[in-house]
């Protein structure tokens, strides 16, 4: 089992609709990581969090650590938001990432 | 454009070839990394360099390679590779070593083994 699991692996929605991708975590974190995949492959890296809630336009992410839980919303979806959303973790104890394996999210027109 | 390259973006190779895949950052980070994503799988760190030296190898095997002449140079020598090697390879760049980091991927290379 991973110590970092995603869900769901795979979402697909109409647009405009409130988008939630979920990631669950084993270790104490230090921080954690939300990243988007392109097809193609390229990844850009979209937050860091270690506590409480960060918004940048339509993505929010947010992070409770007592509960070792984090959410990445996206509002007002759009085609354009279609990509493979991936969550990684920062042990307190190491500075290598522990990734999950992603949640792929397509927005129908 | 994240500012880290990689070439070639894609490549297919036979299990008795030698290749090489190429990366370069014009970001002026100190921190490199190769990592290798396989369908369905969360990406697997292979190596970690800083300041050019190796920091880290995660039990990658032999018939991989890296090299790092520089801070803005990384590359994976390839030889006698498996079909389960094919994967996407992508490389990173951070400022520093430190986790926090944000970590800036090049486009990745998809690799086929024949």
């Amino acid at each position: 089992k991973n110590e970092v699991e995603q869900s769901p692996q795979n979402l697909t929605a109409q647009e405009g609709e409130f988008i939630t991708i979920n990631c669950s975590y084993s270790v104490g974190i230090s921080a954690l990581h939300w990243l988007q995949q392109h097809p193609g492959g390229g990844i850009v890296s979209l937050f860091m969090l270690s506590s409480g809630k960060k918004k940048h336009g339509r993505l929010i992410a947010t992070i409770n650590i007592q509960e070792k839980h984090s959410s990445l919303h996206i509002t007002a979806s759009h085609p354009r938001d279609s990509a493979v959303y991936i969550c990684a973790v920062l042990p307190d104890s190491n500075y290598q990432l522990i990734w999950g394996a992603g949640t792929k999210l397509i927005i129908k027109p | 454009e994240t500012g880290v390259t990689q070439t070639p973006r894609h490549l297919v190779m036979g299990m008795t070839n030698k290749k090489s895949l190429k990366c370069e950052q014009h970001l002026g980070h100190n921190a490199m990394y190769w990592y290798k994503q396989s369908a369905k799988k969360p990406l697997e760190l292979m190596f970690v360099y800083n300041f050019k030296e190796q920091t880290e190898n995660n039990s990658v095997p032999s018939r991989f390679s890296p090299e790092c002449p520089n801070s803005s140079h990384l590359f994976l020598h390839l030889h006698t590779l498996q079909p389960e090697d094919s994967a996407l390879y992508l490389c990173a760049s951070s400022r520093g070593l430190a986790g926090e980091e944000t970590q800036y991927f090049g486009p990745g290379t998809r690799l086929l083994v024949l």
